[in-house]
């Protein structure tokens, strides 16, 4: 059964740095064909791709967001981390992790999401 | 980025309607378009794939059509578990695009 679960804090202060962890089971990033992304979602808004790392460790970011976003793996944890700079309120959210495999190249796995609320 | 634009925004139907919602694009992208389902509180879940691939799982009354820029997803009779908010997503290019949602309502 294939699973991924996102972690991290739920309240973040403005200026300050974002990390948020994607630990998945039941496949490897290793694997050829695989990737993960983070996509977020601010409260009743739509969805927002953000990153993605794939299986040769390419990575991918938002053009809006590319400067402040860093995206790694390490396969032996099976995780996937994602780092924002400098949080704004703007970015509170939900923000989800998901895999792709290349075959389809559609999210076909989503973990269930952690809120994320940046406020002083 | 490719533009994602999704109509209705917003849907009334009722339970055993046909219902019908489009996407278009800003550019050609072949069938590298998807649709998901998201309920309140929930993570999205993939009906289609490929613009007409169904996902394992899901119930048959749900079907995509399209290619090019003009895409759109039918269910052929609403089931009350059908109603929720549904995204199309393009494939074909990176950054991947989300539409910005259809909100199915019942009547």
């Amino acid at each position: 059964q294939v699973t991924l679960k996102e972690s991290g804090p739920a309240l973040v202060k403005p200026t300050q740095t974002l990390t948020l962890t994607c630990t998945f089971s039941g496949f490897s990033l290793s694997t050829s064909g695989m990737r993960v992304s983070w996509i977020r979602q601010p409260p009743g808004k739509a969805l927002e791709w953000l990153a993605r790392i794939d299986w040769d460790d390419d990575k991918f970011y938002s053009t809006s967001l590319k400067t402040r976003l860093t995206i790694s793996k390490d396969t032996s944890k099976n995780q996937v981390v994602l780092t924002m700079t400098n949080v704004d309120p703007v970015d509170t959210a939900t923000y989800y992790c998901a895999r792709a495999l290349i075959a389809v190249d559609a999210f076909d796995i989503w973990g269930q999401g952690t809120l994320v609320t940046v406020s002083s | 980025d490719i533009q994602m634009t999704q109509s209705p925004s917003s849907l009334a139907a009722s339970v055993g309607d046909r219902v019908t919602i489009t996407c278009r694009t800003s550019q050609s992208i072949s069938s590298y378009l998807n649709w998901y389902q998201q309920k309140p509180g929930k993570a999205p879940k993939l009906l289609i794939y490929a613009a007409s691939s169904l996902q394992s799982g899901v119930p048959s009354r749900f079907s995509g059509s399209g290619s090019g820029t003009d895409f759109t997803l039918t269910i052929s009779s609403l089931q009350p578990e059908d109603f929720a908010t549904y995204y199309c997503q393009q494939s074909y290019s990176t950054p991947t695009t989300f539409g910005q949602g259809t909100r199915l309502e019942i009547k």
